[in-house]
């Protein structure tokens, strides 16, 4: 069974760089689009961006190039980078799994999610 | 950008079925996918593919898409179905995920 655990800081000062990464157990991680998602608190869900180890990528343009995904397939691992963030960003980060090599395949399996809360 | 129209609410008896619209220009060129979410919990997927359901979806939850409305039909509504139910699709012109604000579907 496919796992995803995200983890980092929750608690990121305003102007700073928020890091979360995400875990992939019971599965590859290569092949796949490993897609990005937020939610602001009592709000909807916000895709963030997306990464497949083939190099591709993308990103919400609402985020103005301030965020950047990577992938370490050594170590299952993925990674969500945010810059010069404010309070708007305050938010869980969920990372979850697409398709293998279609990218509009559902998103299957999710992580538990991560709140990462910035502090102005 | 390309853009998901979802009521923000919907109320339905016991027992009764929900029906969860989701309005987007030529949605059926889209494959359109679906997910329930309760409070404090991580989204899960329901209906993937306009209208086929992963293992362990109860078959009283299913899916259509036409022209410019999918939808997501819950039959036989349980209490327990009380959640957010989101649609989401893939966008080939943007290359971006996009996702409908949410329906909140309360059980009378």
């Amino acid at each position: 069974q496919v796992q995803l655990q995200e983890a980092g800081p929750g608690l990121v000062k305003a102007s700073e760089t928020l890091s979360v990464t995400c875990s992939v157990s019971g599965g590859s991680i290569s092949g796949y689009y490993w897609i990005w998602i937020r939610q602001s608190p009592g709000k909807g869900l916000e895709w963030v961006g997306y990464i497949h180890d083939s190099g591709d990528t993308n990103y919400n343009p609402s985020l103005k190039g301030r965020v950047s995904t990577s992938i370490d397939s050594s170590k299952s691992l993925l990674s969500l980078t945010l810059k010069s963030v404010t309070t708007a960003d305050t938010a869980v980060y969920y990372c979850a799994r697409g398709g293998r090599a279609v990218i509009s395949a559902a998103l299957e399996y999710w992580g538990q999610g991560i709140l990462v809360t910035v502090s102005s | 950008s390309y853009v998901l129209t979802q009521p923000p609410s919907l109320s339905v008896a016991p027992g009764q079925t929900a029906t969860i619209p989701c309005g987007g220009n030529s949605l059926s060129t889209y494959n359109v996918h679906w997910y329930q979410q309760k409070p404090g919990q991580a989204p899960l997927l329901l209906v993937y593919d306009d209208s086929r359901r992963p293992s362990g979806i109860p078959e009283r939850f299913s899916g259509s898409n036409s022209v410019y409305t999918a939808t997501l039909t819950i039959s036989r509504v349980e209490a327990g179905d009380e959640a957010t139910y989101y649609c989401q699709v893939w966008d080939a012109s943007s290359d971006h995920f996009v996702f409908g604000i949410g329906t909140e579907v309360t059980v009378l």
